[in-house]
């Protein structure tokens, strides 16, 4: 089992929608998560971060998170074409990141 | 500097050679992260510096990997007689103290390919 699990998608969703992004991890003992987004070429960026149950808003960028459930989310709101990106998910320990496969959001016009 | 800056951007290498991968992380920051990304995956965590003081080497594949960040500010990746399953693209990133939850900033990565 991969510490941290996400579908590799691709997610399609046309402009507008929203955009539902999904990761599960396996240490019980993470501390904090985080989602990062990567285009095509690029170095992954910080998009949101949580560290307590419930949900986190910013912008059109909702996440959630069930440490019961082992769960972490991203909803994307009025997904744009240029959100169009790799979504990784990504859960600390201590200072270690370990980071998921990523899913591939494709925002059609 | 500005960001943090990884050289070179691409590297090409013959099986069996040695090469060196730099990165010069944000100016001040405590912590510095290498990872390697293989196409289609996430990133894959090798080694973590708290200033000079390598903490954290549990990611590194094999004894052909060394980093080092001597004087606590650029660091050093360097990969001994190369393997084509050494190509990736290799991640710098720096986080301004040591502490959990900080906000990693990524350099560009050096993408390696290995004939």
């Amino acid at each position: 089992q991969k510490e941290v699990e996400q579908n590799s998608g691709p997610l399609s969703v046309p402009e507008g929608a929203i955009a539902s992004l999904n990761c599960t991890y396996s240490d019980r003992g993470s501390q904090s998560f985080f989602w990062y987004r990567q285009y095509s070429g690029k170095s992954p960026e910080l998009i949101m971060s949580i560290y307590s149950n419930g949900d986190k808003e910013d912008g059109r960028f909702t996440a959630q998170l069930n440490k019961a459930s082992q769960y972490v989310s991203l909803l994307i709101r009025d997904s744009q074409p240029s959100d169009s990106a790799t979504y990784l998910c990504a859960v600390g320990r201590f200072q270690k990141l370990v980071f998921g496969t990523g899913t591939r959001l494709l925002v059609s016009p | 500097g500005a960001g943090v800056s990884q050289s070179p951007r691409y590297k090409v290498a013959k099986r069996g050679q040695d090469v060196a991968l730099r990165c010069d992380p944000i100016s001040g920051h405590v912590s510095l992260f290498w990872y390697q990304q293989a196409l289609g995956q996430g990133p894959e965590f090798l080694t973590y510096f708290q200033n000079e003081a390598q903490l954290d080497k549990s990611g590194l594949p094999s004894d052909r990997f060394f980093a080092e960040r001597p004087e606590g500010s650029v660091s050093t990746l360097k990969i001994q007689r190369t393997q084509q399953e050494d190509s990736a693209v290799y991640l710098c990133a720096s986080s301004e103290r040591d502490r959990p939850n900080e906000k990693l900033f990524f350099g560009s990565g050096t993408q390696l390919s290995v004939l």
